[in-house]
């Protein structure tokens, strides 16, 4: 059962513009929610992560919005560079006794033309 | 500096045979995890360990084992039994606990091959 849907799966953005990728969730018992961006052959890096008590979060050129009643989130990139580039992946933690179990979207490859 | 090593960067692997991918961190976490990556897919959790010689199995375990002898160290071994290994694996770990700074690190990946 996919627990996090992740939309686009790529997006095209000319730089200088927005880009915007959409996430859902389902389950009630996520507790955070971060996004990870990774480059080719490379490992997840975290770019940004939100609570859920909280509506908006914005570091930089990288804002998420958070709808907690309608249990979705966003990643907006400002003023998109070539050097954003990337795969991005939303997530969300549940907590096992201690240990953070995260559940992933299935990624979003986001090109920024120059 | 702090980080996680994974190790080899490539690996190739006959069908029949079982191998083992290292994963070491000096970040002094408590909890580390194996993910899998298939295009398309996203990350999928295979095992994790919060504590040494304790792990539980996560959403894909079968056919992989794992052991944790020491807090550094967290090895994965895909045997024979995987039916199709080949695949991107992904280390991580990090503290435990619920704050914001327990944040999962991850390795750069090992990229299997079954050939």
């Amino acid at each position: 059962q996919q627990q996090v849907k992740q939309s686009p799966q790529s997006l095209i953005v000319q730089k200088g513009g927005i880009s915007i990728i959409n996430c859902a969730y389902e389950n009630t018992a996520f507790d955070y929610f971060p996004w990870y961006q990774q480059f080719p052959g490379k490992g997840p890096a975290l770019l940004i992560a939100i609570r859920p008590d909280v509506s908006e979060k914005k570091e930089g050129r990288f804002t998420i919005s958070f709808n907690k009643s309608a249990k979705q989130f966003s990643l907006h990139i400002m003023d998109s560079q070539p050097g954003d580039s990337a795969t991005y992946f939303c997530a969300a933690r549940r907590l096992i006794q201690g240990a953070q179990k995260l559940v992933f979207g299935q990624g979003t490859r986001l090109t920024i033309n120059p | 500096d702090g980080g996680i090593t994974q190790s080899p960067k490539y690996l190739f692997r006959k069908e029949g045979q079982n191998v083992t991918l290292s994963c070491e961190q000096n970040l002094n976490h408590d909890a580390m995890y194996w993910y899998r990556q298939d295009p398309g897919q996203g990350l999928r959790l295979i095992y994790y360990s919060q504590i040494v010689n304790d792990f539980q199995k996560g959403d894909i375990a079968e056919g992989y084992s794992v052991s944790r002898e020491k807090k550094e160290s967290f090895p994965l071994t895909v045997t024979s039994a995987q039916k199709n290994p080949t695949a991107f694996y992904l280390c991580a770990s990090s503290k435990q606990g619920a704050s914001e700074n327990t944040e999962a690190f991850f390795g750069q990946g090992t990229r299997l091959t079954v050939v």
